[in-house]
């Protein structure tokens, strides 16, 4: 079962502009993380934040993290083609890294 | 330092046949995980493995099966395949199990005939 949702399914921008990515989710969880996937490979793990934080920042990327609206948000600044991927976000529960991922947005980013 | 490999990369099976799919996680890392991904769907967890040891199962049948070795490298096994099973396997690791994002392989892409 898939505990994370994320919202849009796909998101289409030109280069420049900014992608906004929503995730929400049931339980109470120890921290949130968010992975890229190019072309369905491997994820690469973009950003985790904790149970106890409500703002992240790494180089483009601000995530946010409502605990008590169970949600969190992947801002991207300033896009570019090779942003082009899809995005999911991964709840751990249970503190041991147990990952419970969503369906994840697609992210099309246009010359 | 070589990222986390995982062997092989495609792989055809028929229905009911045995697969063992091989994972080498990033050297020092002693946390390794497997996750099935189905085309259009987010990764859901099958197992973790800590120090050797079964620390996580997900919701899937008895059919799935992983052990890890004292190298922390590890094998997924799943007998009797089903169509279902068709789906990309990934193996991730992690230095270790609390509050550490998951460096991923590249996937195995089991296809079921």
């Amino acid at each position: 079962s898939q505990q994370g949702e994320e919202d849009p399914q796909a998101l289409s921008i030109q280069e420049g502009e900014n992608a906004t990515m929503n995730c929400s989710y049931k339980t109470s969880i120890n921290n949130l993380q968010w992975y890229r996937q190019n072309s369905g490979r491997g994820l690469v793990h973009l950003i985790l934040i904790r149970s106890n934080e409500r703002e992240k920042h790494s180089g483009r990327l601000r995530v946010t993290l409502d605990t008590s609206k169970k949600s969190s948000s992947l801002l991207i600044t300033a896009s570019r083609a090779a942003d082009t991927a899809s995005y999911f976000c991964a709840t751990d529960s249970t503190g041991y890294s147990t990952l419970t991922f969503g369906k994840g947005t697609m992210l099309l980013v246009s010359p | 330092d070589a990222g986390v490999t995982q062997s092989p990369t495609h792989l055809i099976k028929t229905r009911g046949q045995h697969v063992t799919l091989r994972c080498s996680p990033i050297s020092g890392h002693k946390s390794v995980s497997w996750y099935q991904q189905v085309l259009g769907q987010g990764p859901q967890f099958i197992f973790q493995y800590y120090e050797k040891e079964e620390r996580g199962r997900g919701n899937f049948p008895d059919r799935f099966s992983a052990r890890q070795f004292p190298n922390y490298s590890s094998e997924l096994n799943v007998n009797a395949l089903l169509l279902g099973d068709s789906a990309l396997y990934l193996c991730a690791s992690s230095p270790r199990t609390a509050n550490y994002g998951y460096t991923f392989g590249s996937g195995t892409r089991l296809t079921v005939v």
